[in-house]
């Protein structure tokens, strides 16, 4: 069975720490990782890391994919409050069609 | 904003009644993905739709259905309803060209209460 692992689950930092966030994976037929940001409701694309691209930044966010040990991790540096949300990874895999598979999420409180 | 509409925002219904959430997805993109994500479960995937057919199933109960008409919208139905369907629904659209993480961008979603 597919599998997405997030860890943390929880997390509370104070304004100007760096976080880092972990996910790792068992998946049959990996396709890609995608990392979404969710505040109020629906889930807003970050980072997508393929077998092609393995390592993604914009701004204080960067993203690296670990093939070997089937893991990535999303960095965050100088938090805001305003990077306070939940955290998703999930995996895009490939079986007769493709399904995208969830974590459970990391909460991060980013406290001023 | 993604693009991605669902209807209604809310809905509150009583067990054992049968609901119809509806979905139009992002211009040109032909999938659409229903979800649901309970406080206890996280985000699960129900099923996909590519241009009308049935493309993956994921853990959908026997008591819900989907379907995508022919204007690429699609409608998700539960009946009996339970307590335990309470949840926020989201449906996502990707233009699923057969590349590889061809990205979902995700509707505000419906969130169902069963009283």
């Amino acid at each position: 069975e597919d599998k997405v692992v997030q860890s943390p689950l929880s997390l509370v930092v104070h304004e100007g720490d760096t976080v880092t966030l972990n996910c790792s994976y068992e998946v049959t037929n990996f396709r890609s990782l995608l990392w979404y940001k969710q505040e109020k409701k629906a889930p807003t694309f970050l980072f997508m890391l393929t077998s092609s691209g393995i390592e993604k930044k914009s701004g204080r966010l960067s993203s690296i994919l670990d093939k070997k040990e089937l893991s990535s991790i999303l960095n965050i540096t100088a938090t805001q409050t305003g990077d306070s949300a939940i955290y998703l990874c999930a995996v895009l895999a490939q079986g007769g069609s493709e399904k995208l598979v969830f974590g459970k999420g990391t909460k991060l409180t980013v406290n001023p | 904003d993604s693009g991605v509409t669902q209807t209604p925002k809310h809905l509150i219904t009583a067990t054992g009644q049968r609901v119809t959430l509806r979905c139009s997805p992002r211009s040109g993109d032909l999938s659409v993905y229903w979800y649901q994500q309970s406080l206890d479960q996280g985000l699960q995937f129900l099923i996909q739709y590519y241009n009308g057919e049935e493309r993956a199933k994921g853990n959908i109960l026997e008591r819900f259905s989907a379907q995508q008409f022919p204007d690429l919208h699609s409608e998700l139905n539960l009946s009996s309803l339970e307590l335990g369907d309470s949840a926020l629904y989201f449906c996502a659209s990707s233009q699923n060209t057969g590349l590889p993480g061809d990205t979902q961008y995700f509707g505000p979603g419906t969130r169902l209460t069963v009283l």
